[in-house]
């Protein structure tokens, strides 16, 4: 089966930076993305990783490191519209191909 | 150029009747996805189709079906609604060429099933 853990719920201050770690587990792992999600609104992408390394975009960055089956998403100079939550997903090939699982969830809250 | 637009936005059923949500796509995407949202469960894949023609199953597909008979449009059809299928709704879709991951969503469906 397939599953990814990233913690709950994670509280910071404005202008602090955040990271949120994602460990996965699936067969036939294509690459990892991040997506935002503020209160009653749709899903929306921040960013993709392929290959192992950082992609950088702005004030967020990921990180991959497929031998370990992790990512991270990092978060600096936090603002209050940053309160939301961030969901990691791993995109699969092969028999799954066009699979796209995402995870429960981590809800920002930034503080002021 | 409207993206991903799903319909209804919201809906209200009672047990056992029926319904479809409509997901309309106009940016061409081979790749479209129905999830369903819980609280505290995260976007959960429900059916997904990879091409005109196409679905297959993700990891919550009991109790729903789906068509994918133009490009365009990705149907999701529940025959006998039922209290747990009480959810938002989410479609999605993009391109699926190598490297290109990124999602588009729609705006939602609330479904209430009474």
């Amino acid at each position: 089966g397939q599953s990814l853990e990233q913690p709950s719920e994670v509280t910071a201050v404005e202008g602090a930076i955040v990271q949120i770690n994602c460990t996965y587990q699936t067969s036939g792992f294509y690459g990892l993305s991040w997506y935002q999600q503020h209160d009653g609104g749709a899903p929306t992408f921040l960013s993709y990783n392929g290959l192992d390394g950082l992609e950088e975009t702005g004030r967020f960055s990921s990180f991959l490191s497929r031998s370990d089956s992790y990512g991270y998403l990092l978060l600096q100079e936090l603002q209050m519209k940053d309160s939301a939550s961030y969901f990691c997903a791993v995109t699969n090939y092969g028999g799954s191909q066009g699979n796209l699982i995402f995870g429960k969830g981590t809800k920002l809250s930034v503080k002021p | 150029n409207a993206g991903v637009t799903q319909t209804p936005k919201f809906r209200v059923l009672k047990t056992g009747q029926s319904m479809t949500l409509l997901c309309a796509q106009d940016m061409n995407h081979e790749y479209m996805y129905w999830y369903r949202q819980d609280p505290g469960m995260g976007l959960r894949l429900i059916h997904y189709s990879v091409g005109e023609g196409t679905t297959a199953k993700g990891e919550v597909p009991d109790g729903y079906n789906v068509s994918r008979l133009k490009k365009q449009n990705f149907l999701l059809g529940l025959e006998s609604a039922a209290p747990s299928q009480t959810s938002v709704y989410f479609c999605a879709s993009r391109t699926g060429t190598g490297g290109n991951e990124k999602l588009f969503f729609g705006s939602g469906t609330q479904l209430s099933v009474l």
